[in-house]
C-alpha cells in the first residue's frame, strides 16, 4: 500500500542553520506530495506542494523537489528562523488530491534555538 | 482568508457515551475529511465525503463511527459509544476538488477528545 517515512526527530538547529527533513515514499502510480506545518497548539497548514516529477514546491524560504527515480521529497530550507519552530508533515495522496485521502509520514519536530 | 472551524477545542467524554464533533468547511468547497492523531503517533485518515456520501472510508471508520452534512455548511462526526482509544486529536478538513488540478486540502485546528 501506499506510505511515507520521514526522518526521525526531534531536530534541534541554531538560528540561520541550513534545514534538510528527509522524506521517502511508496505509492503506485503518480501521487501528489505535500508538506504541511502545524505550529504549537494550531491545525495542519499547506506549507508547499509538487504535482509531478521534478516540480519544485516552494513556500517562505522552504523548498522540496519530487524526485520519482529516489521516491524522495526532502524539505529544505537554507537559514532557519526560531519561528519556523513546528512539527512538520510530509504526505501523499494517491489520486492528485480529487477527493483522494492524504497518507502522512509520522512528523518531524523541529526546534530552532537563538 | 477563509478557514476551517472546528468546535469544540476540546471535548471531555466518559467512556460510552456518545459524541459529536463539528466542523464548518470553507464555503465554496465540494469534499469533506476526518483525520485523527492519537498522541505520539501519525495523522490517520478516516473518512472522505462527497456529494452527500461517503466517498472513502478506512478500517478505523466502523460502525462506532458516522458523518452527515445537516445543512449547507456543517459537517460533523458522530462517535456513538466512545472508548478510551478514541481519545485523540481530530482534524477536520476540505478541499475545492474540481476536474484537473490539485487542490490541496485546509485543516481546521482541531478538537481534542479525551475519554475518560
Amino acid at each position: 500500500g501506499n506510505s511515507v517515512t520521514q526522518m526521525e526527530g526531534p531536530v534541534t538547529l541554531s538560528e540561520e542553520a541550513f534545514l534538510t527533513i528527509n522524506c521517502t515514499y511508496t505509492a503506485t502510480g503518480y501521487p501528489s506530495l505535500f508538506w504541511y506545518v502545524q505550529y504549537p497548539g494550531e491545525g495542519l497548514q499547506l506549507l508547499l506542494k509538487a504535482t509531478k516529477a521534478d516540480d519544485k514546491g516552494s513556500n517562505k524560504g522552504f523548498e522540496a523537489t519530487y524526485r520519482k527515480e529516489t521516491t524522495s521529497f526532502h524539505l529544505e530550507k537554507g537559514s532557519v528562523q526560531v519561528s519556523d519552530s513546528a512539527v512538520y508533515f510530509c504526505a501523499l495522496s494517491a489520486r492528485g488530491n480529487q477527493g483522494g485521502k492524504l497518507i502522512f509520514g509520522q512528523g518531524t519536530e523541529l526546534s530552532v534555538k537563538p | 482568508e477563509p478557514e476551517v472551524t472546528q468546535t469544540p477545542s476540546h471535548q471531555v467524554t466518559q467512556m460510552g457515551q456518545e459524541v459529536i464533533l463539528r466542523c464548518v468547511p470553507i464555503s465554496n468547497h465540494l469534499y469533506f475529511y476526518w483525520y485523527r492523531q492519537i498522541l505520539g503517533q501519525k495523522v490517520e485518515f478516516l473518512v472522505s465525503f462527497y456529494n452527500n456520501e461517503i466517498s472513502e472510508k478506512s478500517e478505523i471508520f466502523d460502525d462506532q463511527f458516522s458523518v452527515e452534512r445537516p445543512d449547507g455548511s456543517n459537517f460533523t462526526l458522530k462517535i456513538r459509544s466512545t472508548k478510551l482509544e478514541d481519545s485523540a486529536m481530530y482534524f477536520c478538513a476540505s478541499s475545492e476538488g474540481s476536474q484537473g488540478g490539485v487542490r490541496p486540502q485546509h485543516f481546521g485546528d482541531g478538537t481534542r477528545l479525551s475519554i475518560l
